[in-house]
């Protein structure tokens, strides 16, 4: 039984680069969220898919930001022209379909920008 | 935004002491969590309480909910040196849940 993964773990990008992330979620689960951590906070959140339709989306996303997951499989997370202020933890999420609760999520292991 | 906010913010105990860490919420919620993050690393779910229970367990852990004070407790008995971490509460808010911005926990040996 795998767990969520993300890819890259790291990433380390010069200011007005694209940058792209990838989350592969639990493989039965048809619900999946994007959260944004920096450091000494709280994840917050992103946006959320229900299969491959995007439900809802946090104020925090801004137009650089981009998320999709095409066949309600994996998904990616693409941030356009990055700023420092982008530099954070980007943490992938899973959870609901047949008999799963929507309840608890389940993480994967982030992925680190940093944004010089 | 975020609705939890966890109290203390940073807490250190010998190893075998109890910790206790508290969660306060503003809205009301159906239910509320628990999750561990060790540095660097994603989060992992510890316990849920439902807006109808007033207290859990599971192993070392014990979750208090009081909803007349919009709070809850998480107590870590016999604490070990793994239970390093930062912990943080989080609260349902429609089909996501929003979290605080953690306690972090230091076990010294």
């Amino acid at each position: 039984d795998t767990g969520v993964s993300q890819d890259p773990r790291h990433k380390i990008t010069k200011r007005g680069q694209n940058v792209t992330f990838r989350c592969d979620p639990i493989s039965e689960h048809n619900r999946l969220y994007w959260y944004r951590q920096t450091l000494g906070q709280g994840p917050e959140f992103l946006t959320y898919f229900q299969n491959e339709a995007q439900l809802e989306k946090s104020r925090l996303l801004s137009d650089r930001f981009s998320a999709e997951r095409p066949k309600g499989s994996f998904s990616t997370l693409e941030i356009q022209r990055t700023e420092q202020g982008d530099s954070a933890m980007y943490l992938c999420a899973s959870n609901g379909g047949s008999g799963v609760s929507t309840d608890t999520q389940y993480f994967g292991p982030g992925t680190r920008l940093t944004v010089l | 935004s975020q609705q939890g906010e966890e109290d203390p913010q940073a807490l250190s105990i010998q190893e075998g002491e109890n910790a206790t860490m508290n969660c306060s919420y503003k809205t009301s919620i159906n239910n509320l969590q628990w999750y561990r993050q060790n540095s660097g690393r994603g989060l992992v779910h510890l316990i849920l309480i439902r807006s109808n229970e007033r207290e859990k367990h599971s192993g070392r852990l014990r979750v208090t909910l009081d909803t007349s004070k919009k709070s809850s407790s998480l107590l870590i008995t016999a604490s070990r040196a793994a239970d390093t971490a930062s912990y943080f509460c989080a609260t349902d808010a429609g089909d996501k849940i929003i979290f605080g911005k953690g306690t972090r926990l230091h076990i010294l040996p």
